[in-house]
Parts: C-alpha cells; structure tokens; sequence
C-alpha cells in the first residue's frame, strides 16, 4: 500500500460505545495529524505527533484519545462520544513537524474515517 | 482564534482562468498553504507560500502579500476535473488554521 491509509472508512457507533481509528501512513514520514472536519466548517486540527511525540494538544475533549506507538501508526480512541461529534475524520503525515520549514504544509491526507454517534 | 475567510462558491466555464481568494487576520505567521479537495476525497497539497510573491506550478499559482493580509490561489486553463473544494491554511502560535474552503463549479 501506499500513501496513507485509514480505517475504518465508515462507523456508526451509540453514545456509549468505545472505538478506535486507525491510521498507517507508508512514506517514511516523521510527523502526524488528527484533523476533524465538519460541513460547511473549517478543518479543525486536534492532534500533533512527530517522532512518536504528542507537540500539539489543541483543547479537544478527553473522550478523544490520541496513541501513537510509532512513527508509523496513529490511533483515535473514541468514549462516550456526543451526536455534535459526528463528523470526517483525517489523518495526515508530512515529511516532519517544523514551524518554519514547508516540509509541515505538506501534508498527505488519508480517505477518511466518517463518524455517525447515535 | 485566527480566522481565514474564504469565498463559499464560485463558478467558472471549462479553459477560463479563476481566482480564490483568502484573506486573514493575523501576522507573524509562517506560510500560507493551499488544498484542493474533491467531494468524497481527501484534501491533496497544492502550494505553500512562505514568501510575498508568486509561486506558480502548472496551470495552477498562488500568491501571499502580507503587508495585504491576503493570498489567493489561481487556476488557469480550468478543467471539468477542477470543481473542487479548495481552502487555504496557515500557521500561527502553534497552532495550524484553516479557511472553510471555497467551492469551485466548473461547467462546460
């Protein structure tokens, strides 16, 4: 597989559920994002990682969880989630995490998981 | 928080020449960056100023003036394969902002 990859692509989950996104991305890159994106809404970055760091806690609520075990692989634990929470959720990559460097605007995306909370 | 405003919706005929525009509020911010998204899909780079000026790839170009507080992106020679979502993103006190995008209706 190339690029990045997440699943799964669709999940309906109720209120008291708990589930995770995955993602994989296969381009050697160094840093990771959670993005979630609602309609007509800009997209609203949650989660940060490079090299397997959290650098980025944007206020999201505790009952979504980041993991990251590897530069590689980045989760979503999903808990007790609210309808308002419904929404496409990205993921993204890019060669590396810096502030100044265009190497973090370039960011590759993956499909998308689209969350249902019932 | 940082807004970056971006016109909804344009349209535009098959080999014409569109502008998006997006302006912001803020400074001190690194680069402004560009996505196009089509429906269903997901968002794919296109171009990324860090510097005033043009900065052209192809039939598509984009361009930042900060003394402005505004960039747009330009998209020459307009395919059908172009109606698309495009928004724009930057950069600024550690934390990335996006516009809410701004969809572009190619016709024949």
């Amino acid at each position: 597989e190339t690029g990045v990859t997440q699943t799964p692509r669709h999940l309906v989950m109720g209120m008291t559920n708990k589930k995770s996104l995955k993602c994989e991305q296969h381009l050697g890159h160094n840093a990771m994002y959670w993005y979630k994106q609602s309609a007509k809404k800009p997209l609203e970055l949650m989660f940060v990682y490079s090299l397997e760091e959290r650098v980025e806690n944007n206020s999201v609520p505790s009952r979504f969880s980041p993991e990251c075990p590897n530069s590689s692989h980045l989760f979503l634990h999903l808990h007790t989630l609210q309808p308002e929470d419904s929404a496409l959720y990205l993921c993204a990559s890019s060669q590396e995490y810096s502030l100044s460097g265009a190497s973090s605007y370039e960011q590759y995306f993956g499909p998308g998981t689209r969350l249902t909370v019932t | 928080g940082q807004s970056l405003e971006q016109p909804s919706e344009v349209t535009a005929v098959e080999g014409a020449i569109v502008q998006i525009n997006c302006t912001y509020q803020t400074s001190g911010f690194y680069g402004l960056s560009w996505y196009q998204q089509h429906d269903g899909g997901a968002p794919t780079f296109l171009s990324y100023n860090a510097l005033d000026g043009l900065e052209e790839t192809g039939r598509f170009s984009s361009f930042l003036s900060r003394s402005d507080s505004y960039g747009y992106l330009l998209l020459q020679e307009l395919q059908m394969k172009d109606s698309a979502s495009y928004f724009c993103g930057l950069y600024n006190f550690n934390k990335f902002y996006f516009g809410s995008g701004t969809k572009l209706n190619v016709k024949p």
